[in-house]
């Protein structure tokens, strides 16, 4: 059993589109990160976020931590060709763990097309 | 900086063969990680460590070992390869404290046991 469920597993959709893909879990988290991943190289860290029904935009993408801190959302708009690649989301401290380890969802594969 | 380092880059390795791979990170980071990822299932820990001399175990350690002599150099060996260990292999590094949960990547190293 995945203890981070991302969804869609897949999204290819066209530039300008709007997008939002999804990290749910039954389990409470004390933070939760998205980290993007192109191919051949590692995953580079998008946002952490900390507080229950907290919001944080970077440019285009909207973060938002679900009130209950099991869940999460990315929200892209207006969606570019740069914004490919695998999105992953990573909770850390679940229920009560140790905030030093990270457990990762599955990830979604978003190609955008020109 | 050149933040975290993997070598080599790709190894194609047969059955029963050993190697190590290795890990160096330039950031004086006290956590370092070890992952694998495989097509379509994110990142799974293998081996982590909290500090030079201390290393422990993470959700898939069977068939890897792990030793951290100093804080820069985290190596992963395998001793006696599988075709279940073909994989892509990814190195991290994150500073103590938990308001810096950020975990920083190296570029992987692509494996392929045949």
């Amino acid at each position: 059993t995945q203890l981070l469920e991302q969804s869609p597993q897949f999204l290819s959709i066209q530039e300008g589109e709007n997008l939002t893909v999804y990290c749910n879990s039954s389990s409470v988290f004390s933070s939760l990160q998205w980290y993007r991943q192109e191919p051949g190289e590692g995953p580079v860290l998008l946002v952490t976020v900390v507080t229950g029904g907290e919001v944080k935009k970077l440019k285009r993408l909207t973060f938002q931590f679900g009130d209950a801190r099991k869940d999460s959302s990315l929200h892209i708009t207006a969606a570019q060709p740069g914004d490919t690649g695998l999105y992953l989301c990573a909770g850390a401290g679940n229920s009560g763990g140790s905030n030093y380890k990270l457990t990762f969802g599955k990830g979604t594969l978003l190609t955008v097309n020109p | 900086n050149a933040g975290v380092t993997q070598t080599p880059k790709f190894r194609i390795l047969k059955i029963g063969q050993s190697m190590t791979l290795q890990c160096t990170q330039d950031m004086n980071h006290n956590y370092m990680y070890w992952y694998r990822q495989d097509p379509g299932m994110g990142l799974k820990l293998i081996y982590y460590s909290v500090g030079a001399g201390i290393t422990d175990k993470g959700e898939v350690p069977n068939g890897y070992n792990v030793s951290r002599s100093t804080t820069e150099d985290f190596p992963l060996r395998l001793e006696l390869a599988a075709p279940s260990q073909t994989s892509v292999y990814f190195c991290a590094s994150k500073r103590e404290g938990f308001s810096s949960n950020e975990q920083f990547f190296g570029p992987g190293t692509r494996l392929t046991v045949l």
